[in-house]
Order: structure tokens, then sequence, then C-alpha cells
């Protein structure tokens, strides 16, 4: 069945340093991937996305790689601050409108 | 503030009990789209109106039902509650109905069922 997993469910990092967050999505045909980030006691926010036909996206700190061959995507979070302390998601969408989020993992940084 | 307002905030009800969660898009959004979070089964997709029309269905057991009127705004009403029901709903927006449009999330609601 379709199926997106995170190799991580908790992941520490020190303040100032980068970020990695992996997933792995099954569905070859999935076209569009989503990062979310949420807060505690918040719903999701979206922070970067990424269309099949890319293998990379930056945005503010943040980098999304896109790896097709080995259904992998990560997240790169640069000079990881106290704010960015969360749970993030990925998403993938596998048809026009339906999503499938990830389990999610918690980002703790360490000041 | 992501401009999406969902009511209530909390609500406590009984198993049995019919419940009807309430969602306003941000202004000029004609996409809703409903989310349950459990922790037993994640953030899944329930289900997506445009214009008020159904666009699409994802896991949204036959209990639940959804409508969303003229003036935008959303409802899902949850009926014969049993106490996995117990979730975090969410409700998004977005500005049409493609996939790729950025979803704006709610606050959302936490649901107990006792």
């Amino acid at each position: 069945g379709e199926n997106v997993g995170l190799h991580l469910p908790t992941l520490s990092v020190q303040e100032g340093d980068n970020s990695i967050i992996n997933c792995a999505y099954s569905n070859s045909a999935s076209d569009y991937f989503i990062w979310y980030k949420q807060e505690s006691g918040k719903g999701p926010q979206f922070i970067i996305d990424i269309r099949s036909n890319m293998d990379k996206r930056q945005g503010q700190r943040v980098t999304v790689l896109l790896n097709k061959t080995v259904k992998h995507l990560s997240l790169q979070i640069a000079a990881t601050q106290p704010g960015d302390s969360a749970v993030y998601f990925c998403a993938e969408k596998t048809s026009y409108d339906k999503v499938i989020f990830g389990p999610g993992t918690s980002l703790s940084v360490i000041p | 503030d992501s401009g999406v307002t969902q009511t209530p905030k909390h609500l406590i009800t009984a198993t049995g009990q019919r419940v009807t969660l309430r969602c306003s898009p941000r202004s000029g959004d004609l996409s809703v789209y409903w989310y349950q979070q459990s922790l037993d089964q994640g953030l899944q997709f329930l289900i997506h109106y445009y214009n008020g029309e159904e666009r699409a269905k994802g896991n949204i057991l036959e209990r639940f039902s959804a409508q969303q009127f003229p003036d935008l705004h959303s409802e899902l009403n949850l009926s014969s509650l049993e106490l996995g029901d117990s979730a975090l709903y969410f409700c998004a927006s977005s500005v049409s109905g493609t996939y790729t449009d950025t979803q704006y999330f709610g606050p959302g609601t936490r649901l107990t069922v006792l």
C-alpha cells in the first residue's frame, strides 16, 4: 500500500548546526512533495515543496532534496535555531487531490 | 496566524453522540480540506471541498460527513462517536483546487470522546 515514512522519529541538534530530516516514500507515481512544520498546539505550516521533475529546491535556510531513484526526500535546515524545534512532516501527492503524510520527525534544538 | 479559523477549540463529548466542527477559510480561498490527526494514525486527509462541491475523499468514515456552504465556510459532522474518534481535526484552505496550491491550516479542534 501507499506509505510515507521517516527514518528518524526524533532528532536533536545543537543550535547553529545544520539539521537533516529524512523521508522515504513508496509510490513512484507521486509527483509532488511537501514539507510541513508543526509546532506544539498549532496546525501544520507549509515550509517548502518540490515537484518530481526537480532534484533540489531552496528556500530561506531550508533545502529539499528529492532522489527519485531511491524514493527519498530530505529537508535540510541551515543554522538551526531554537524556533525550529517542532515536528516535521513530509507529504506526497499521488493523484490530483489526495495527500499522504509521513509519521513525522520531532526536531529538538539544544541551545 | 494562518487566517483559517476553527471552532470550537476543544470539544468533549460521549460515545454515540454527534458533533459539528466548523471551519472558516482564509478570505478569498475557495478550497477547504479536512484532516484528522491521531496518535496512532498520524495526520490523515479526510475530504476536500471546492467552491461548495466535494472534490475528493480520503480516509473518511461513513459516520462522518462534511459540507461547504455558499459563504465558503465548512462543517465536518461526526456522528455515532466512538472512543477512537478522539483526535485533532484540522481544516486547511487554499486559493483554488489545484493540488500544488499551498494549504493553510487552522489551529485545529481537539475532540475528546469519553
